[in-house]
């Protein structure tokens, strides 16, 4: 069935390293994707949007690919930190109704 | 600090009672969106209201409902709660809908069914 998903449930990575979070979408027609970081007892916190007529959209060290050929996203964060340890979701936008992925827990080690 | 506020912060109650939850969203925001999150579903949309009146729906139960007042702030009210109600309900709001506007959540509120 349709569906928004993450490939991975948990991602650990080094203090300064690249961390890539993935998402698949499986509509075609979604329009407006979003990421959202989540910490602990916090409500989702807005990271980064794209909208389907973008392949790429760049915020401060973090970076969205959208590739509509293979209904993926993703969530590039540059010289991850600490603060950046949290659960990542994406989200599709589809008709006014938004759906989101289960989400992915970012570990970032000292 | 998003500017989305939500009360209560906990809210502890038993099977069959009803409770509801309150929302205020960010200056200048027009809709309201509900949310319920809970560990084995996720984030679900359950409902959306836009100056007042329901905008959409989403996986939101019969025994659930909401609204929107003048004032923007809203309520979700849910009656005959169940063990597996227990979840975080979140509140988010964005300008006018979520195609074109960035949703803000609120900090939650943690409801347990006992």
């Amino acid at each position: 069935g349709e569906s928004v998903g993450l490939h991975l449930p948990t991602l650990s990575v080094q203090e300064g390293d690249n961390s890539i979070i993935n998402c698949a979408y499986s509509n075609s027609a979604s329009d407006y994707f979003i990421w959202y970081k989540q910490e602990s007892g916090k409500g989702p916190q807005f990271i980064i949007d794209i909208r389907s007529n973008m392949d790429k959209r760049q915020g401060q060290r973090v970076t969205v690919l959208l590739n509509k050929t293979v209904k993926h996203l993703s969530l590039q964060i540059a010289a991850t930190q600490p603060g950046d340890s949290a659960v990542y979701f994406c989200a599709e936008n589809r008709s006014n109704d938004m759906r989101f992925g289960a989400g992915t827990r970012l570990t970032v080690k000292p | 600090d998003s500017g989305v506020t939500q009360t209560p912060k906990h809210l502890i109650t038993a099977t069959g009672q009803r409770v509801t939850l309150r929302c205020s969203p960010r200056s200048g925001d027009l809709s309201v969106y509900w949310y319920q999150q809970s560990l084995d579903q996720g984030l679900q949309f359950l409902i959306q209201y836009y100056n007042g009146e329901e905008r959409a729906k989403g996986n939101i139960l019969e025994r659930f409902s909401a609204q929107q007042f003048p004032d923007l702030h809203s309520e979700l009210n849910l009656s005959s709660l169940e063990l597996g109600d227990s979840a975080l309900y979140f509140c988010a709001s964005s300008v006018t809908n979520p195609v074109t506007d960035t949703q803000y959540f609120g900090p939650g509120t943690r409801l347990t069914v006992l």
